[in-house]
């Protein structure tokens, strides 16, 4: 079946790097996602990543994909208070015509002084 | 350009009262889905649609119901609410052949 597991917490320090796990079981998966819950807002995607890639960057963040693991992880770099939010991954299992994009439980980010 | 839409966004019930969870998207988008929030579980799947007309049971469609009369609008309802079912609520819609889900900010529903 589809699972989708991440830790739930992360605590960093600010201007450190954060790096965020995920574990998938779909080996099918076609894109796979990271969006962003800010405190009492909906998500907002963050990046993605086609299943035939194992790296993307943009400006802070870095998304690795290693298929044969299945396993997914972001990393932000120089992190910023603005960045304590709860992560979400999140997969697209390929042979989902309806798109049933199936979330893990979050990782909730926290940022230290 | 409103994207998704929910209302209302908070919502106190006591058990077994009804009530209907609307969502308008003004993007053209043939799915939509309702997903349930809940601390620890992410989110999880209740129903969807893939087009005017149709719905399709999620991960957790038990006490719910859903209808998609117009293209644009996808309506989640309880019949009798239940404390389990207190959550926060999202909608989210997607175009067909692209790749993104784009979510409404959420409804917040206690059940008493």
């Amino acid at each position: 079946g589809e699972d989708v597991e991440q830790s739930l917490f992360l605590s960093v320090r600010e201007g450190d790097s954060s790096v965020i796990n995920c574990t998938y079981t779909d080996s099918s998966s076609t894109y796979l996602y990271w969006y962003k819950q800010e405190p009492g807002a909906g998500l907002q995607l963050l990046t993605y990543i086609f299943s035939n890639m194992d790296m993307k960057q943009d400006q802070r963040l870095t998304v690795l994909l290693n298929k044969k693991d299945k396993h997914l992880s972001l990393r932000i770099a120089d992190t910023q208070t603005g960045d304590s939010a709860i992560y979400f991954c999140a997969e697209r299992p390929g042979y989902s015509s309806a798109s049933k994009i199936i979330f893990g439980s979050g990782t909730r980010l926290s940022i230290r002084p | 350009n409103a994207g998704v839409t929910q209302t209302p966004k908070f919502r106190v019930l006591k058990t077994g009262q009804s009530m209907t969870l609307l969502c308008a998207q003004d993007m053209n988008h043939e799915y939509m889905y309702w997903y349930r929030q809940d601390p620890g579980m992410g989110l999880r799947l209740i129903h969807y649609s893939v087009g005017e007309g149709t719905t399709a049971k999620g991960e957790v469609p038990d006490g719910y119901n859903v209808s998609r009369l117009k293209k644009q609008n996808f309506l989640l309802g309880l019949e009798s609410a239940a404390p389990s079912q207190t959550s926060v609520y999202f909608c989210a819609s997607l175009y067909r052949g692209a790749n993104v889900l784009t979510f409404g900010a959420g409804s917040r529903l206690t059940v008493l």
